[in-house]
């Protein structure tokens, strides 16, 4: 079984300056693994995912996260955040070939100006 | 390009009662999978179903069941609702079953 461990429950951070959300996983399989975005009324958007290859990812809107196997991470960065990046995020695994999504708790990111 | 979409928005029950939960794919996709996400905490996967048959199953009561129809879309039913069944109950469709989910805005319910 797989299990997402999302380290902070809430990120502020001012408008501009870098963000870092934390994801550990745990799995004894090897895993496919994701970032969404839930912005408020709305379901879910994927943000990006690693599958298999490079462990630098690149996503939309300017996100990057790094597949760290040994650490078992999977952390998401953005070098400056804007205010439209008020969200919830979700980091979430599947295990290759499975089709069911575990996700962590969520870290609700605040872009103040 | 419609994504994906459910209905209805919202819904509020009574304790007891069974409810009925619709959900139509992104165009081109073929499988559907149904989470359930209660209030501050992150989506748990209830069932997937892939060729009208339910392909994978979560850790869900058999009060929670679903179904899909040739045109691919699908239903979730709860009966004998609980308090605890109140949620955000949202749909995701996908081309396979091991692909990129796509969500849709998820229907509210409440049950009271």
């Amino acid at each position: 079984a797989q299990s997402v461990t999302q380290l902070d429950s809430q990120v502020p951070v001012f408008e501009e300056a870098p963000v870092e959300l934390r994801c550990n996983y745990s799995s004894s399989v090897s895993v496919y693994l994701f970032w969404y975005v839930q912005y408020p009324n709305q379901g879910l958007q994927l943000l990006l995912k690693y599958l298999s290859g490079s462990t630098l990812v690149k996503g939309i809107n300017g996100f990057e996260a790094e597949f760290n196997k040994s650490q078992t991470s999977f952390h998401l960065r953005k070098p400056s955040v804007h205010i439209s990046d008020t969200a919830e995020y979700f980091c979430a695994v599947s295990e290759v070939g499975g089709t069911a999504l575990i996700f962590g708790k969520g870290t609700t990111l605040s872009v103040s100006s | 390009d419609a994504g994906v979409t459910q209905s209805p928005t919202h819904l509020i029950k009574t304790r007891g009662q069974q409810v009925t939960l619709r959900c139509s794919p992104k165009s081109g996709h073929d499988t559907v999978s149904w989470y359930q996400q209660a209030l501050g905490q992150g989506p748990q996967f209830i069932f997937q179903y892939y060729e009208e048959e339910e392909r994978q199953r979560g850790n869900f009561p058999d009060r929670f069941s679903g179904h899909q129809f040739p045109n691919y879309s699908s239903e979730l039913n709860v009966n004998a609702l609980l308090l605890g069944d109140s949620a955000l109950y949202l749909c995701a469709s996908s081309l396979g079953y091991n692909s990129p989910l796509h969500f849709g805005n998820g229907t509210r319910l409440t049950v009271t």
